[in-house]
């Protein structure tokens, strides 16, 4: 257990619905990263907020809305996503530079 | 070609064995981290090290800032070592983190 919980932990969804991966952490963090893990690739580094404001946005396409309400809960909103969008999404917290990962969601989209 | 660059890709071997991965990468950087990742998708910090040589247990994590160059190893190796191993480092320039593509590691019994 490393402090930070994802849920749900596993979502299959058509690419018409809304659904939203919810992250949290214990740790007393004031940054949270949302990543992208697929198949055989690094991770790719999507969102960063910073005491609860975002600070980085990788050029993700905005069908990935992402909310941060306070430094403790981290979302990510899903809409009319695409298959290849399908992937392990990881959530981390930081007070410094080591990051404390999720245990991520796995997301299928038909 | 990515700035941080790991081999093998896949590597199995047999419990006791000797085990090496490498990363090597192209950008100055202030620190190196390698993490561990089960199957089930959780990642877990092994080493942070920004010079020389770290032992944990079996692991030992090494880095040779010259050549721009770090090995993990783990000696005596068990089958609960299976995992994916990843090394990333952080940019000197702008402090992000630069991501390997991970080497997965299989210890059979």
């Amino acid at each position: 257990e490393t402090g930070v919980t994802q849920t749900p932990r596993h979502l299959v969804m058509g690419m018409t619905n809304k659904k939203s991966l919810k992250c949290e952490q214990h740790l007393g963090h004031n940054a949270m990263y949302w990543y992208k893990q697929s198949a055989k690739k690094p991770l790719e580094l999507m969102f960063v907020y910073n005491f609860k404001e975002q600070t980085e946005n990788n050029s993700v396409p905005s069908r990935f809305s992402p909310e941060c309400p306070n430094s403790s809960h981290l979302f990510l909103h899903l809409h009319t996503l695409q298959p290849e969008d399908s992937a392990l999404y990881l959530c981390a917290s930081s007070r410094g530079y080591e990051q404390y990962f999720g245990p991520g969601t796995r997301l299928t989209v038909t | 070609k990515n700035e941080v660059e790991q081999s093998p890709q896949n590597l199995t071997a047999q419990e006791g064995e000797f085990i090496t991965i490498n990363c090597s990468y192209s950008v100055g950087i202030s620190a190196l981290h390698w993490l561990q990742q089960h199957p089930g998708g959780g990642i877990v910090s092994l080493f942070m090290l920004s010079s020389g040589k770290k032992k944990h247990g079996r692991l030992i994590a090494t880095i040779n800032i010259q050549e721009k160059h770090s090995s993990l190893h783990i000696t005596a190796s068990h089958p609960r070592d299976s995992a994916v191993y990843i090394c990333a480092v952080r940019s000197r320039s702008n402090y992000q983190l630069i991501w390997g593509a991970g080497t997965k590691l299989i210890i059979k019994p």
